[in-house]
């Protein structure tokens, strides 16, 4: 079993739908949660960061990490073509040097 | 302030042979990262250096792999031999120490 899961889509939708983006996790230690956006023939940019349980909005972009479940959430509103991308989930134990590990990533298309 | 560079930004090669990889990390960041990402898969962290040295280099395939980071700044990869297997996207990332992960736009190697 992976210690992160995440379903690889792809996801399509028209313009202005709510997007759910969602991954699981088996490693109860891990306290810091991250989404990146990966746009094609590009590296990760950091979209959301979020420690421990608990919600983070930022814009259109809404974080929920639900750590009794070991669950973690990342939701667009009035999502736009231009969000169109691969979402990877990210998620690290607490210490200095303790490793990310991604999920595999979810395709998104949002379609005019 | 400028990104994290990478170069080359393709590189084909067949199997059996060498390939390297440069990373030219944010001015100041002190941690290293060098991931492999398959396709259709997360990044997975090969190695992490903490200015010069080697702070997890656990899923570094050793006998094949290699990587060094002279005077704590740039920091090359190198493969030799390569294998069918090793074709990916070779990313590079830094942080200020073990925080927010910047990436770069990553080095597509493809072996033949």
């Amino acid at each position: 079993q992976k210690e992160v899961e995440q379903d690889p889509g792809p996801l399509s939708v028209p313009e202005g739908a709510i997007v759910s983006l969602n991954c699981t996790y088996s490693n109860s230690a891990f306290q810091y949660f991250m989404w990146y956006r990966q746009y094609s023939r590009k590296g990760p940019e950091l979209l959301m960061y979020t420690y421990s349980s608990g919600n983070k909005e930022d814009g259109r972009f809404t974080a929920q990490v639900d750590k009794s479940s070991k669950y973690i959430s990342l939701f667009i509103r009035d999502s736009q073509p231009s969000d169109s991308a691969t979402y990877l989930c990210a998620m690290r134990a607490s210490g200095g040097y303790n490793k990310l590990i991604f999920g595999a990533g979810t395709r998104l298309a949002v379609h005019p | 302030e400028a990104g994290v560079a990478q170069s080359p930004r393709y590189k084909i090669i067949e199997k059996r042979q060498s390939v390297a990889f440069w990373c030219n990390p944010i001015s100041g960041h002190a941690t290293l990262y060098w991931y492999q990402q398959i396709l259709g898969q997360g990044p997975k962290l090969l190695i992490q250096f903490q200015n010069n040295g080697v702070v997890d280099d656990s899923q570094l395939p050793k006998d094949r792999f290699s990587a060094e980071r002279l005077k704590g700044v740039d920091s090359t990869l190198k493969i030799q031999p390569a294998k069918l297997e090793d074709s990916a996207v070779y990313l590079c990332a830094s942080s200020r120490m073990a925080d927010t992960q910047y990436f770069g736009p990553g080095t597509r190697l493809t072996v033949l």
